[in-house]
């Protein structure tokens, strides 16, 4: 099983400012690798697949990056309603995995 | 639009069974993959099952492996889990998700599980 760690786990971040999410797999998974953003009491949202497209919808404010091991989840100037926790996932292999999360929270 | 609603969540005692349903609409449900994830309160995401499109392959993580059944009936645009013999470490929201090329597109709201005597 790929075991995905992200840092950190918690991000303290100011509105307006940037954040910088990292996402690391315990072997290469390629670029199949999505992000998603939870806020609590909702459903998930895909923001990025295939580590760097953005989903239908997903403000250009969020990037990704990275392939292999390797991914950065990015929030270029933080909105209210980007207080959240982000979860990575790779699926290049079964099962699925998700990273532990990282929520970002209000400085 | 498309929307995911699940429901059957409660609370089970120990060694006890629920049948979670997930009604689909605003897209071609039988086209799709399907899966069921779950998040323990406090904890991560966790992939639980998965089912193909027409519903003759089906796939389970280890810690539910003979437990838990997933199936779908497409006339009736629904995903089902059955869950058997719950255990504490069950307790857990459960959400189904819309399969795309490998990751979730589309999520529901989610359904909580609470395994307690």
């Amino acid at each position: 099983e790929i075991v995905m760690t992200q840092s950190p786990v918690t991000l303290s971040v100011s509105p307006g400012e940037r954040a910088t999410l990292s996402c690391r797999a315990s072997q290469s998974v390629s670029s199949s690798l999505a992000w998603y953003q939870h806020r609590p009491g909702q459903a998930p949202r895909l923001l990025i697949y295939g580590a760097s497209t953005r989903a239908t919808g997903i403000p250009a404010r969020f990037s990704g990056s990275g392939s292999g091991t390797e991914f950065t989840l990015t929030i270029s100037s933080l909105q209210s309603e980007d207080f959240a926790v982000y979860y990575c996932q790779q699926y290049n292999n079964w099962p699925k995995t998700f990273g532990q999360g990282t929520k970002v929270e209000i400085k | 639009e498309v929307q995911l609603v699940e429901s059957g969540g409660g609370l089970v005692q120990p060694g006890g069974s629920l049948r979670l349903s997930c009604a689909a609409s605003g897209f071609t449900f039988s086209n799709y993959w399907m899966h069921w994830v779950r998040q323990v309160p406090g904890k991560g995401l966790v992939w639980v099952s998965r089912i193909n499109n027409d519903g003759s392959s089906t796939s389970y993580a280890d810690s539910v492996r003979g437990r838990y059944t997933i199936s779908r009936d497409n006339a009736k645009n629904t995903l089902y889990l059955q869950l058997n013999s719950l255990r504490a470490e069950d307790t857990a929201v459960y959400y189904c998700a819309r399969d795309s090329s490998g990751y979730y597109y589309n999520w529901g709201q989610g359904t909580l599980v609470t395994v307690s005597a």
